[in-house]
C-alpha cells in the first residue's frame, strides 16, 4: 500500500521568512496530493492541492511542487506570518473520492 | 466547495454508554464518507469507509462491533461508539471528498 513520509516534524521560522515542508510517497498510482492546515482543536482545512498532471500550483503565499519521477511533493509558504502557525499535513491518494494516506504532520511555529 | 457538517462538536459521556456522531453532507451528495480518529499531536488514523446503502469497510485493528457506522441515506453517515470506555476518548472526524467535518471531541469519564 501507499506510504507517505513527511519532514520535518517541527519547523520554526522567523516572521517573514519562508517555510518548506516535504513529503515523499511510494505508490506511483497516487495522483492527487492535498495539503491541510490544522489549528489546535479544529478540523484540518484544505489549503492547496495538486494533481499529477501539473508540476506546480500557487495560491498567493502558498505553493506546492510535485516531482512524479522522484515521488515527492513540497509545500512552500512565503512571507510567513504568526497566523500560519499550525500543524500541516500532506496526503496522497488516487483521487479525492478515495482513501487518503497522510503524512505524520509538521508543526510550524512562526515567531513574531 | 463541498461542506460537511458534523455534530456534536464535543461530548462527555459515562463509561458503558453509547455515543452517536453524525456527519451530514450539506451541498454535495457524495456516496462515500471516511471516518478518522486523531490522538493528541498525532496524524489522522482512518477507521472506516462508509458507503450509502452498504456495510462499512473497516481498517485493520478497528473493532466493528464497537464503532458502528451507518450510512442509510446519501447525505448522512453516523458513527456510534458503543459501550464507551476512557480509552475511547479522542477526536473523531469525518471526511467527504477533500473536506472534513468539524470534528467531535469525545471524553469518556
Amino acid at each position: 500500500g501507499e506510504n507517505v513520509e513527511q519532514h520535518p516534524s517541527t519547523l520554526s521560522v522567523q516572521e517573514g521568512d519562508s517555510a518548506v515542508i516535504k513529503c515523499t510517497y511510494s505508490d506511483s498510482a497516487s495522483n492527487y496530493f492535498p495539503w491541510y492546515k490544522q489549528e489546535l482543536g479544529k478540523r484540518p482545512q484544505l489549503i492547496i492541492d495538486i494533481r499529477s498532471n501539473v508540476g506546480e500550483k500557487k495560491d498567493q503565499r502558498i505553493a506546492v511542487t510535485l516531482n512524479k519521477t522522484a515521488k515527492h511533493f513540497s509545500l512552500h509558504i512565503t512571507e510567513t506570518q504568526p497566523e500560519d502557525s499550525a500543524v500541516y499535513f500532506c496526503a496522497a491518494s488516487t483521487s479525492n473520492f478515495n482513501k487518503f494516506y497522510f503524512g505524520s504532520g509538521t508543526k510550524l511555529n512562526v515567531k513574531p | 466547495g463541498a461542506v460537511v457538517s458534523q455534530h456534536p462538536s464535543w461530548v462527555i459521556c459515562k463509561s458503558g454508554t453509547s455515543v452517536k456522531i453524525e456527519c451530514r453532507s450539506l451541498d454535495f451528495q457524495a456516496t462515500t464518507m471516511f471516518w478518522y480518529r486523531q490522538f493528541p499531536k498525532q496524524s489522522l488514523m482512518l477507521m472506516a469507509t462508509s458507503n450509502e446503502g452498504s456495510k462499512a469497510t473497516y481498517e485493520q485493528g478497528v473493532e466493528k462491533d464497537k464503532f458502528l457506522i451507518n450510512h442509510a441515506s446519501l447525505t448522512l453517515s453516523t458513527l456510534t461508539v458503543t459501550s464507551a470506555h476512557p480509552e475511547d476518548s479522542s477526536f473523531y472526524i469525518c471526511r467527504e471528498t477533500a473536506f472534513f467535518g468539524q470534528g467531535t471531541r469525545l471524553t469518556v469519564v
